[in-house]
C-alpha cells in the first residue's frame, strides 16, 4: 500500500494565486514528520517545509504553509501568490519508525506549472 | 548550495558493468541515505548509514550495496548493471538519526545511463 498519496499529477496556476497540492499518508506511529520538498527542473531537491504529529499549529515558511489534518492523515500544502519560478515538482514525504531505524519515504509528486 | 557533493554527476555505462558513486555529507552531518529516482518508480529509498553503521534499509537490490566510511563520505556501489538500473541517484544528509524532524540534505544526484 502507498504510504504517501499524491493524486495530482500536474497541476497549472495563474501567478499572484494560490495553489494548494495534495497529499495524504498512511501510518500506525503516533509520532512522525511530514515534509514537503521542491524539485525544479535543475534537478536538486530543496526542503520546504516541516510539521511534526505532535504540532498542533500548522507549520509556515514564507509563502509555503502546510494544511494538517492529522484525524484525516492529510498534509497538504498551500502555495501563496504563486511565482514563475514556483514551476516545478513537489514531493510530499514522511519520516517514522520503521524495523530497523527511521525511514523518510516520498511520494510520487505533483507537477506545477505556473502561468504568466 | 545544499553541501552535499556528489560524484561523477554523469555516468554512462554498459549492461554487466559495476559503478561507484560517491558522496560527501554536509560538515557536521552523520547520516547518509540513498535514493533513487526513476521515471516509473519514483523517489526510492535505497538505504541509509549513521556514522559508519548501516541503519535502515529499503528497496535496495542484492546487486547494491553501499557503505559509510570514518571520515563519513559514503560510496554506493552498483553492480551486474541492468538497463533498468538508469536513474537519478541522489544521496542526502542529515545532522543525526533518531527523529521525525530530521531535515534532509540533498546532492545533485548522479544521472546513471546503462546502455
Amino acid at each position: 500500500a502507498q504510504k504517501i498519496t499524491q493524486t495530482q499529477p500536474g497541476m497549472f496556476v495563474q501567478e499572484k494565486e494560490a495553489v494548494t497540492l495534495d497529499c495524504t499518508y498512511d501510518t500506525s506511529d503516533q509520532s512522525y514528520g511530514l515534509f514537503w520538498y521542491k524539485q525544479p527542473s535543475s534537478g536538486e531537491m530543496i526542503f520546504l517545509i516541516y510539521q511534526g504529529s505532535y504540532d498542533e499549529q500548522n507549520a509556515t515558511e514564507g509563502r509555503y504553509s502546510l494544511n494538517f489534518q492529522k484525524a484525516r492523515k492529510s498534509a497538504n500544502l498551500v502555495i501563496s501568490a504563486s511565482q514563475l519560478g514556483d514551476s516545478a515538482m513537489y514531493f510530499c514525504a514522511m519520516r517514522e519508525l520503521d524495523t530497523g531505524g527511521f525511514k523518510t519515504i516520498f511520494g510520487a509528486g505533483t507537477r506545477l506549472f505556473v502561468k504568466a | 548550495d545544499s553541501g552535499v557533493t556528489q560524484t561523477p554527476k554523469h555516468l554512462i555505462t554498459a549492461t554487466g558493468q559495476r559503478v561507484t558513486l560517491r558522496c560527501s555529507p554536509r560538515s557536521g552531518d552523520l547520516s547518509v541515505y540513498w535514493y533513487q529516482q526513476s521515471l516509473d518508480q519514483g523517489l526510492q529509498f535505497l538505504i541509509q548509514y549513521y556514522n559508519g553503521e548501516e541503519r535502515a534499509k529499503g528497496n535496495i537490490l542484492e546487486r547494491f550495496s553501499a557503505q559509510q566510511f570514518p571520515d563519513l563520505h559514503s560510496e554506493l556501489n552498483l553492480s551486474s548493471l541492468e538497463l533498468g538500473d538508469s536513474a537519478l541517484y541522489f544521496c542526502a544528509s542529515s545532522e543525526g538519526d533518531s527523529a521525525t524532524n530530521e531535515k534532509l540534505f540533498f546532492g545533485s544526484g548522479t544521472q546513471l545511463s546503462v546502455l
